[in-house]
């Protein structure tokens, strides 16, 4: 299966500034997906990461506060921005990975004080 | 947005026991997938299940994809403590927007030694 490797692992931030997070994958993948999990919930997808295209958001989510890049099929960042403490979560970058399932990277976990 | 119904929501037993969790959905995939996260890492793929009927086990772990396609089922025999985690279903439907991965809330497994 793919290899996720996603940094940072963990983070404190102050409120109002920005966050960019690196998930790079050991092969070439057409989509990524982020997640975010707030404190003892389960995953909500944030946005679609397609090669060579706008992300696709999900409702509730919008490019202004979540700019996401995707410069080639191996590669995506993930800003937060403007963070609040509410963005307290842990944000998960993933792809669809052929009778795999989807596989997960480890995670970020961020804290907004 | 839309969410699977996964029950129970946390279980406490005691090593050696088996323990079963199950899912439910209004609507019909044609993927279940079963994950499980423990503390400070992404969720890791279980089983997956693409058939209607369709039985399958991974060492200790069973699960089934409900005949209707609307529910499944995860079996965990003879727990032993490192079961302790999250166990979090996901439905995928078959084409465009349906692909979208719908999560579980999580089962949350304690297991005394």
């Amino acid at each position: 299966s793919a290899v996720i490797s996603q940094k940072p692992s963990r983070d404190i931030c102050q409120r109002g500034t920005s966050l960019t997070i690196q998930c790079q994958v050991d092969s070439q993948v057409t989509m990524m997906f982020w997640y975010r999990q707030q404190p003892g919930q389960s995953l909500t997808l944030i946005a679609t990461a397609n090669q060579g295209s706008e992300a696709t958001y999900e409702s509730g989510f919008v490019i202004d506060k979540f700019p996401i890049s995707r410069p080639n099929l191996t590669f995506s960042t993930l800003t937060v921005s403007n963070m609040s403490p509410e963005d307290s979560s842990i944000y998960l970058c993933s792809v669809e990975d052929h009778s795999y399932g989807y596989t997960f990277g480890s995670g970020t976990r961020l804290t907004v004080v | 947005g839309q969410q699977l119904n996964q029950s129970p929501q946390s279980m406490f037993i005691q090593e050696g026991e088996d323990v079963s969790m199950n899912c439910t959905s209004s609507s019909i995939f044609n993927t279940w997938l079963w994950y499980k996260q423990d503390p400070g890492e992404g969720p890791v793929l279980l089983i997956a299940l693409y058939k209607a009927g369709e039985l399958t086990s991974n060492g200790r772990l069973t699960a089934q994809f409900g005949i209707t396609r609307k529910d499944s089922f995860l079996n965990i025999s003879a727990s032993i403590p490192s079961d302790v985690g999250i166990y979090f279903c996901a439905g995928q439907g078959s084409a465009g927007n349906n692909r979208k991965l719908i999560w579980g809330l999580g089962t949350s497994l304690a297991v005394n030694p």
